[in-house]
């Protein structure tokens, strides 16, 4: 069965320090990569997605970038956090079926920046 | 542009039945989704349409009407564990997910 990992749960961050969040996906291959934040309260803002390894598309222009190392790993990065980048960050995936692309979610990374 | 419509928060009472109604304006339609997500967690799913009518799931149905831009989902019986944010999302022409808001649905003994 697929699983999705995402690491670490909660993140405490100073603004203008740097950022790493990592996502990994077992179990399934090729799939389709996302990275989404959610503001307390809001809805899912997708931020990244990935059909392929080192193939990125951004949905929202910020002080994130995204990179798709290996097939399975999608990590998320900043040089810089600033305040408006607290949330909770999910990775998820889909199969790469385009006739029916349900999302799977992992855990979550809950980051406040202070 | 790409919209989806859903009640910012609905109340209702345990054993109750409620309705959440999902409107949405997107370039194609190539289905819908609705997830259910608890505070603090990740989304999960919970129903697919792609044509129109009701898809029935225990305690849980989902219906769509294409030609309306319109989909609900409907709880019956209600829990207290039913207390939850529930996602409207729609694959656009371009097979993307365009996702609504959430309603927040608070369960009331």
């Amino acid at each position: 069965s697929q699983t999705i990992h995402q690491w670490p749960a909660t993140l405490v961050q100073p603004v203008g320090s740097p950022l790493s969040l990592e996502c990994t996906v077992e179990g399934t291959s090729n799939p389709n990569l996302y990275w989404y934040r959610q503001a307390a309260g809001r809805g899912l803002q997708l931020l990244f997605y990935s059909v392929g390894i080192g193939q990125i598309s951004s949905e929202v222009p910020q002080n994130l970038s995204a990179s798709r190392p290996q097939d399975r790993q999608f990590i998320l990065s900043s040089k810089k956090l600033l305040l408006s980048d607290s949330g909770f960050y999910l990775c998820a995936w889909s199969a790469q079926e385009i006739s029916y692309n349900e999302q799977f979610f992992g855990p979550g990374t809950r980051l406040t920046v202070l | 542009g790409q919209n989806i419509d859903q009640p910012t928060e609905m109340t209702a009472t345990e054993g109750a039945i409620v309705q959440i109604n999902c409107t949405y304006q997107t370039s194609g339609f190539n289905g819908l989704f609705w997830y259910q997500q608890h505070a603090g967690e990740a989304p999960t799913f919970l129903s697919y349409n792609v044509l129109d009518g009701l898809e029935e799931k225990g305690r849980f149905s989902s219906f769509l009407s294409r030609s309306k831009g319109y989909s609900y989902l409907l709880l019956k019986e209600l829990q207290m564990k039913d207390s939850a944010s529930y996602l409207c999302a729609v694959t656009d022409s371009n097979y993307q997910l365009i996702w609504g808001a959430g309603t927040k649905l608070i369960i009331k003994p």
